[in-house]
């Protein structure tokens, strides 16, 4: 059963414009990742960040973590064409083994 | 490239048959997990494997079996195929396991996109 779960399900933006998803979870995590997938592709992993972090940057991107309220937010700027795909988080609820959400679809139109 | 290869890319079959799909991990990764993926039910964990043992199950079916071989590699067997098998399966490799992999990324293959007829 998916924990993690990002919001919005589609997301249909401007190049140039910021992406902002968001991802909840529901009981205490060591560490959230967020995974990238373009269509039909395997997941490529994107950034980690643990429990004891706030926020962590690499590139374009802003990941956030708000242990409080059990939810964290992925942020690309400047978004580009190539961001087109879908974007997952996942948790470590319970056990080491990612559990996955159903994702955001990002559409970045040139 | 991730690194984690799986063959084939494609599988086509009826109902009813066994297939097996490959997997060979990252240089130098001990643990390999299998995912399925499909349009209803997100990506699903099946089973992991560290150096050759058993170390997670998931939402596997008992009529789905796996292997990770002494080279490391891993299989993934579906028996009696029904038509809801049909999904993306997805092989994962990462360094470690356990406690410690709890912060290691994985790394994913391409997949296999499987289709019952």
């Amino acid at each position: 059963s998916q924990q993690g779960e990002e919001d919005p399900q589609a997301l249909s933006i401007q190049e140039g414009e910021n992406a902002t998803m968001n991802c909840s979870y529901k009981t205490s995590i060591n560490n959230l990742q967020w995974y990238r997938q373009n269509s039909g592709r395997g997941l490529v992993h994107l950034i980690l960040i643990r429990s004891n972090e706030r926020e962590k940057h690499s590139g374009r991107l802003r990941v956030t973590l708000d242990t409080s309220k059990k939810s964290s937010s992925l942020l690309i700027t400047a978004s580009r064409a190539a961001d087109t795909a879908s974007y997952f988080c996942a948790t470590d609820e319970g056990s080491y083994i990612p559990t996955f959400g159903r994702g955001t679809s990002l559409i970045v139109h040139p | 490239d991730s690194g984690v290869t799986q063959t084939p890319k494609h599988l086509i079959t009826a109902t009813g048959q066994r297939v097996t799909l490959r997997c060979s991990p990252r240089s130098g990764d001990l643990s390999v997990y299998w995912y399925q993926q499909s349009l209803d039910q997100g990506l699903q964990f099946l089973i992991q494997y560290y150096n050759g043992e058993e170390r997670a199950k998931g939402n596997i079916l008992e009529r789905f079996s796996a292997q990770q071989f002494p080279d490391l590699h891993s299989e993934l067997n579906l028996s009696s195929l029904e038509l809801g098998d049909s999904a993306l399966y997805f092989c994962a490799s990462s360094a470690s396991s356990g406690s410690t992999a709890r912060y290691n990324e994985q790394f994913f293959g391409p997949g296999t996109r499987l289709t019952v007829l």
